[in-house]
């Protein structure tokens, strides 16, 4: 099955300061490659996706790249604030067999941003 | 986001006992999901639901069991609960079969003594 690694698992940033969180993943059929932030005690929330068709996708201060020959896809957060503190998780979507699919998460980037 | 909600948000249960954790959504989503989330582990798939009667494990399936009678129920049983699952259980549902945002509801803390 698919396998998604993603780096580093804490990140502590200055406020203003740019933060990049990187994933991998394993299986070239997966197309489809979501970010979700979870701030303490929440749940996960979608804040940025991106398909494999397109290699680069921002919304704002958060930037998405996906890089399919090297099956790696980028999270990048500038102007970074102290709301941006929260857990990041990295996902790919791997179309099992006939019309399932599901969604892998990595084990997620504990972002810190200091005033 | 109001849309999926579990029960019970908090329950502690005893080793060897029965416990099912509930998910409804008001969508009408065909996929349904159950996650645990785990520090260090992030978020592991249980079992997941293309529609209803159709079920799949996922990752982390053993010691779970899943039904969907209803498209708008995923229902979670832990048939003999054991310490190892303690854990917080996130049920999530997600519109189609193209790839879609996937909406998670407010999460279950289960602790099993």
């Amino acid at each position: 099955g698919e396998n998604v690694e993603q780096h580093p698992s804490t990140l502590s940033v200055q406020e203003g300061d740019s933060a990049v969180i990187k994933c991998t993943y394993s299986d070239s059929a997966s197309n489809y490659f979501p970010w979700y932030k979870q701030e303490l005690g929440k749940r996960p929330q979608l804040i940025i996706d991106i398909r494999s068709n397109v290699g680069e996708k921002k919304d704002q201060r958060i930037a998405v790249t996906l890089n399919k020959t090297a099956k790696h896809f980028s999270l990048h957060i500038t102007e970074t604030q102290p709301e941006d503190s929260a857990v990041y998780f990295c996902a790919a979507s791997l179309r099992s067999g006939g019309s399932n699919y599901k969604l892998t998460f990595g084990k997620g980037t504990l972002l810190t941003v200091n005033p | 986001d109001a849309g999926i909600t579990q029960s019970p948000r908090y329950k502690i249960t005893e080793t060897g006992r029965q416990v099912t954790l509930m998910c409804h959504q008001t969508w009408s989503h065909s996929y349904m999901f159950w996650y645990r989330q785990d520090l260090g582990h992030g978020l592991r798939l249980i079992y997941y639901s293309a529609a209803a009667d159709i079920t799949d494990k996922g990752e982390v399936p053993d010691g779970y069991v899943v039904s969907r009678s209803k498209t708008e129920n995923f229902p979670l049983t832990l048939e003999s609960a054991t310490r190892s699952q303690t854990s917080v259980y996130f049920c999530a549902s997600s519109e189609s079969r193209r790839n879609t945002e996937a909406f998670f509801g407010q999460g279950t803390r289960l602790t099993v003594v």
